[in-house]
């Protein structure tokens, strides 16, 4: 059973930098599938942040795409979100989830999410 | 982009009744190499992720519940929970995944009547 775990700083400062890694178990990062990052701001719907394919290749919404930057670390089993300049509107509950574009199944497993709030 | 639009925002269904949620994409998410649409359902309940309903629009995910159905090709397509159960009530969500960025629709509120 695949899982996976979203880790970072709850609180971030306007115009800083945020970070978060997620942790896959019980499946390896190397498979060939995509893993994505999605947002949702309290109270909101769901927003696709972006996508990495195991080999490295990234696809990202247009709407951040300027300020976004995944990766991944097959030797920690893990891939990141990265997003700079964050203001009030970057707050929201992150989640990263396995699948992507014209995967079988969409997104079939999720993190459960992590809130960061961009606050002074 | 392609635009994901679903209808109605809310719903309210009386227990063991049909409900019916519709989601409409912009541009076609069929993908003429498989003839599949690429269009995904999912359900979330309040502090939880989203879970995986449906994919390539009609096909059930292991594990869920055969009261759930999804239909449709192209454009237009549809989730119908054939007779409504009390742990249903959640938010549902549309997605495609034909191509980047892969657009949720805005969310369909499913309550109890």
């Amino acid at each position: 059973q695949v899982q996976l775990q979203e880790s970072g700083p709850g609180l971030v400062k306007p115009s800083g930098t945020l970070s978060l890694n997620c942790d896959v178990s019980g499946g390896s990062i190397s498979s060939e599938n995509w893993w994505s990052w999605v947002r949702q701001p309290p109270g909101k719907g769901l927003e696709w942040i972006g996508e990495i394919y195991h080999g490295g290749s990234t696809n990202y919404n247009p709407s951040l795409k300027s300020r976004v930057t995944i990766s991944v670390d097959k030797s920690k089993n893990q891939f990141s979100l990265k997003l700079t300049s964050v203001t009030a509107a970057d707050t929201a509950v992150y989640h990263c989830a396995r699948g992507g574009i014209r995967s079988v199944t969409g997104l079939d497993y999720w993190g459960q999410g992590t809130l960061v709030t961009v606050s002074s | 982009d392609i635009v994901m639009t679903q209808s109605p925002d809310s719903l309210a269904v009386s227990l063991g009744e049909r409900a019916t949620i519709n989601c409409k994409s912009s541009q076609s998410v069929l993908y003429s190499s498989n003839n599949e649409n690429y269009l995904a359902w999912y359900q979330q309940k309040p502090g939880q992720p989203p879970k995986l309903l449906i994919y390539w629009a009609s096909t059930r995910e292991s594990g869920v519940p055969d009261r759930f159905s999804g239909s449709g090709s192209g454009t237009d397509f549809t989730l119908t929970i054939s007779s409504l159960q009390a742990e249903d009530v959640a938010v549902y969500y549309c997605q495609q995944y034909y191509s980047t960025p892969c657009n949720f629709g805005q969310g369909t509120k499913l309550e109890i009547k």
